[in-house]
């Protein structure tokens, strides 16, 4: 089966830290994605993991734990730009076929 | 410049008319997508061409037809729309089939059926 799990909505405080989970069940996983979509636009890219661990690149970075099929987004110092829905994304059973989750509504305040 | 460019942005029109989008990608990419963005915000694979060839179909009604002209190119005719059809659809490109490639997206086409 295919399954990408993520919580529907979150607030947060500018200037906070906010980590955005997602849960996959997959058969011939190898890698997953992050990508950013402010309202009214169009999905935008952020990071893939497709080994374990950390993986840093500014304001954001992405866990990756194969065994556990979780992932999470982290976002640090968060700024009222970063305000959007964040999509988690897996490959599924093989040729080029992305599977998306519903999204996490990020809600930054002042 | 406009990487992938979707026409029209926004399509309102009558159940039963049958109508098309147009995606065109400037990136010198292989693979080409469709996707439909319900109401509820899923991101659903539709289709996929690499170089011109089908190469994902999902389960979709044969009301929707892709056709590829070139590897620059992806466009999606949809006959007798059905209200159920009203949804974002964003075309999407990627340099190379394959799950680890990061797929870039257009601004999307808002479709309204009435």
């Amino acid at each position: 089966g295919q399954n990408i799990d993520q919580p529907t909505e979150m607030t947060a405080t500018e200037g906070a830290i906010v980590q955005i989970n997602c849960t996959y069940q997959t058969s011939g996983f190898n890698g997953l994605f992050w990508y950013q979509q402010h309202a009214g636009e169009a999905p935008t890219f952020l990071s893939y993991n497709v080994l374990d661990g950390l993986e840093e690149k500014g304001r954001f970075s992405s866990f990756l734990s194969r065994s556990k099929g979780y992932s999470y987004l982290l976002l640090k110092e968060l700024q009222m730009k970063d305000s959007a829905s964040y999509l988690c994304a897996a490959p599924f059973g093989g040729y080029n076929k992305l599977i998306f989750g519903a999204g996490t509504r990020l809600a930054v305040h002042p | 410049d406009t990487a992938v460019s979707q026409t029209p942005k926004y399509l309102v029109t009558q159940m039963g008319n049958d109508k098309s989008i147009k995606c065109e990608q400037n990136l010198g990419h292989d693979t080409m997508y469709w996707y439909k963005q319900d109401s509820k915000k899923f991101l659903k694979i539709m289709f996929s061409y690499n170089n011109k060839e089908l190469i994902i179909n999902e389960t979709v009604p044969n009301r929707f037809s892709p056709k590829s002209p070139d590897k620059a190119h992806l466009n999606l005719h949809i006959n007798s729309l059905e209200l159920g059809d009203s949804a974002v659809y964003f075309c999407a490109s990627s340099p190379l089939p394959g799950t680890q490639e990061t797929q870039y997206f257009g601004p999307g086409t808002r479709l309204l059926v009435l």
